[in-house]
């Protein structure tokens, strides 16, 4: 069974510019979650999408959302890059009636 | 809001040895989960042990165990036999047992195995 699958797992960009990051859970998982990882604020629930539709927003401001697909994959955008936003992106899935969520490797995002 | 709190930034064991990580929770529900998360330097974190709130049970998964004292709201991890592949950050995590797929978050406990 394929795991959750984050991509890219790498990436440069300057401040200003947007970004989108891609999550594909692993199979039969409908809920998608994304965290953002710092060092200063450690990990920050962002968004969870259940069945294409946001069922809960962390707070973060309308700069990151997020949606997701009739597959369930997910996407996330940031618009207006900023420096404070470089961080670990990790996304998570569940299957309905689980406690436990499987994380992916994470976006690693870097703003110059 | 729920709050999880790792007292610990870092702890360090002797490999063989048995280490105990902290974590305090704060919550008005009674129904919820509790996890250890571990995050190696590769990053991807991985899930170590679950407990849900209304076992009374602690959750045990070979040598990893957890304390788990709910009117304290206290949740510690146990690791036995320290190896030295346990060295990683260790999260502790809350999550609703309301459906939604949120975790809250401990800051992390950074721990070192000495060979």
């Amino acid at each position: 069974k394929a795991g959750v699958t984050q991509t890219p797992r790498y990436l440069i960009k300057t401040r200003g510019q947007q970004v989108t990051l891609s999550c594909s859970p692993i199979s039969g998982h409908r809920s998608v979650s994304w965290y953002q990882q710092t060092p200063g604020q450690g990990l920050q629930f962002l968004f969870e999408y259940f069945s294409e539709t946001q069922r809960n927003k962390g707070n973060f401001p309308g700069r990151f959302s997020g949606r997701q697909f009739s597959n369930s994959r997910s996407e996330m955008n940031v618009s207006t890059l900023e420096l404070g936003d470089s961080a670990l992106y990790l996304c998570a899935t569940a299957g309905v009636g689980t406690g436990e969520l499987f994380f992916g490797e994470g976006s690693r995002l870097t703003v110059l | 809001a729920q709050t999880v709190t790792q007292s610990q930034p870092e702890m360090s064991v002797q490999e063989a040895e048995t280490v105990t990580l902290s974590c305090t929770y704060d919550t008005s529900e009674s129904d919820y989960y509790l996890f250890w998360y571990k995050q190696p330097p590769s990053r991807q974190m991985i899930l170590v042990i679950r407990q849900e709130a209304y076992k009374q049970q602690n959750a045990t998964e070979n040598r990893f165990s957890v304390n788990f004292q709910k009117a304290a709201k206290s949740f510690s991890l146990k690791i036995s036999d320290s190896q030295l592949g346990d060295a990683a950050m260790y999260f502790c995590a809350y999550r609703s047992g309301k459906g939604a797929q949120k975790l809250v978050f401990g800051q992390g406990t950074r721990l070192t195995i000495n060979p």
